[in-house]
């Protein structure tokens, strides 16, 4: 089956801009999470959407907002960009149940630059 | 907080055996995961630990001992291609799928 997809995976933007990234998720898959990687901090997570719902969600200024369609995908929307932004944007799909293991599959994920 | 702790690099020799540490705080342990990642791409599922002991899968083995915070990964017949960051990740209860991860350990195999 087809993996998890992510668009764009290249993305410029300049400071106080703002942009959106997409995912789609392995098909059947209703978790969709998102994280952020950096050299200094490595993986952080972002927020994981369930059933369209917002389930959790780290510790990242309100500029990070989701959301999760009716056919799973979903979006990030980082605005007002900082230059630390910069960054690997990566989502991951599961099926959803919280608690068990649930593996969680990585897409390419899309590299933001911020100048 | 719920920090993981893992060592930043290693180096190993093609053929031998590398283990890999990964401690992290017990309060709320759910389960973890490791995760291999080559530079420019995704991570990767290698494995999952839930109970003590230990997990085989071909080359590739992980530990867990719940009471003591601490996994490692051990990495068998190294080759080349191994060489990669590996990343040790913790679920917690009431968190859902989030998963928070150590840094990763950047793993070069050489000659």
């Amino acid at each position: 089956k087809a993996g998890v997809t992510q668009t764009p995976r290249y993305l410029i933007k300049t400071r106080g801009q703002q942009v959106t990234l997409s995912c789609s998720p392995i098909s059947g898959h209703r978790s969709v999470s998102w994280y952020q990687q950096t050299p200094g901090q490595g993986l952080q997570f972002l927020f994981e959407y369930f059933s369209e719902t917002q389930r959790n969600k780290g510790n990242f200024p309100g500029r990070f907002s989701g959301r999760q369609f009716s056919n799973s995908r979903s979006e990030m929307n980082v605005s007002t960009l900082e230059l630390g932004d910069s960054a690997l944007y990566l989502c991951a799909s599961s099926w959803g149940t919280s608690g068990m293991r649930d593996e969680q599959f990585f897409g390419p994920g899309t590299r933001l630059t911020v100048l | 907080g719920q920090n993981i702790d893992q060592p930043t690099e290693m180096t190993a020799t093609e053929g031998a055996i590398v283990q890999i540490n990964c401690t992290y705080q017990t309060s709320g342990f759910n389960g973890l995961f490791w995760y291999q990642q080559h530079a420019g791409e995704a991570p990767t599922f290698l494995s999952y630990n839930v109970l003590d002991g230990l997990e085989e899968k071909g080359r590739f083995s992980s530990f867990l001992s719940r009471s003591k915070g601490y996994s490692y990964l051990l990495l068998k017949e190294l080759q080349m291609k191994d060489s990669a960051s590996y990343l040790c990740a913790v679920s917690f209860t009431g968190g859902g799928n989030k998963l928070t991860f150590g840094t990763g350990t950047q793993l070069k195999v050489e000659l």
